[in-house]
């Protein structure tokens, strides 16, 4: 596709569910980051990867979260045993086709997630 | 550890004015980008405009200014002849040598008809 896409576009799930957010960046795109915004602040950041491998994961709140892109393309944000205060908006950005280099960070439409 | 802040949670300008959006920003590194993005109502993030702190000229983009000051690490954008379709969220960031981005809090623009 022209950009970057997310599904599911909107989640409802109960507390105690799993949820899985998927990514899809630009063909080629060699990084992938993961943000999360809560409403009426600002992003931050999550994750990120270069190809398949998972560069920093810092901004991983706890160990209920977890990110993969088993195949440098598709990722996917899980999060485990959800709660209430995981209810955010989802967002995904891949940048560029050079590693070192300056890549601007191309946003997809975000997943949000409520967690009732 | 870098910071980015926006000082000002909302602004309003009357439409066909000008405004300015303050960002400043924390950091001991030498080479970066700093960003404005706008986050409309729908909430999608869309890229306004770019600077990399090397280049000592001021980017602009139609009526989309920045006044870089890296010594004072200040970084603002300045809306000229405001439109309504400029009110949205503007959010400040900072990438550096991690590539990640980092954020500033957002400053809310109201144009005023």
């Amino acid at each position: 596709g022209a950009g970057v896409s997310q599904s599911p576009r909107y989640k409802v799930t109960k507390r105690g569910q799993d949820v899985a957010l998927r990514c899809d960046p630009i063909s080629g795109h060699v990084s992938l980051y993961w943000y999360r915004q809560a409403l009426g602040q600002g992003p931050e950041f999550l994750t990120y990867f270069n190809y398949e491998a998972q560069q920093d994961k810092s901004g991983l709140p706890n160990d209920r979260f977890s990110a993969e892109r088993p195949e440098g393309s598709i990722s996917t944000l899980t999060i485990q045993r959800t709660e209430q205060r995981d209810s955010a908006m989802y967002r995904c950005a891949s940048g560029g086709t050079l590693l070192g280099s300056y890549n601007e960070q191309f946003f997809g439409p975000g997943t949000r997630l409520t967690v009732l | 550890a870098q910071t980015v802040t926006q000082s000002q949670p909302e602004m309003s300008v009357q439409e066909a004015e000008t405004v300015t959006l303050s960002c400043t920003y924390d950091t001991s590194e030498s080479d970066y980008y700093l960003f404005w993005y706008k986050q409309p109502p729908s909430r999608q993030m869309i890229l306004v405009i770019r600077q990399e702190a090397y280049k000592q000229q001021n980017a602009t983009e139609n009526r989309f200014s920045v006044n870089f000051q890296k010594a004072a690490k200040s970084f603002s954008l300045k809306i000229s002849d405001s439109q309504l379709g400029d009110a949205a969220m503007y959010f400040c960031a900072y990438e550096g040598g991690v590539y990640q981005l980092i954020w500033g809090a957002g400053t809310k623009l109201i144009i005023k008809p």
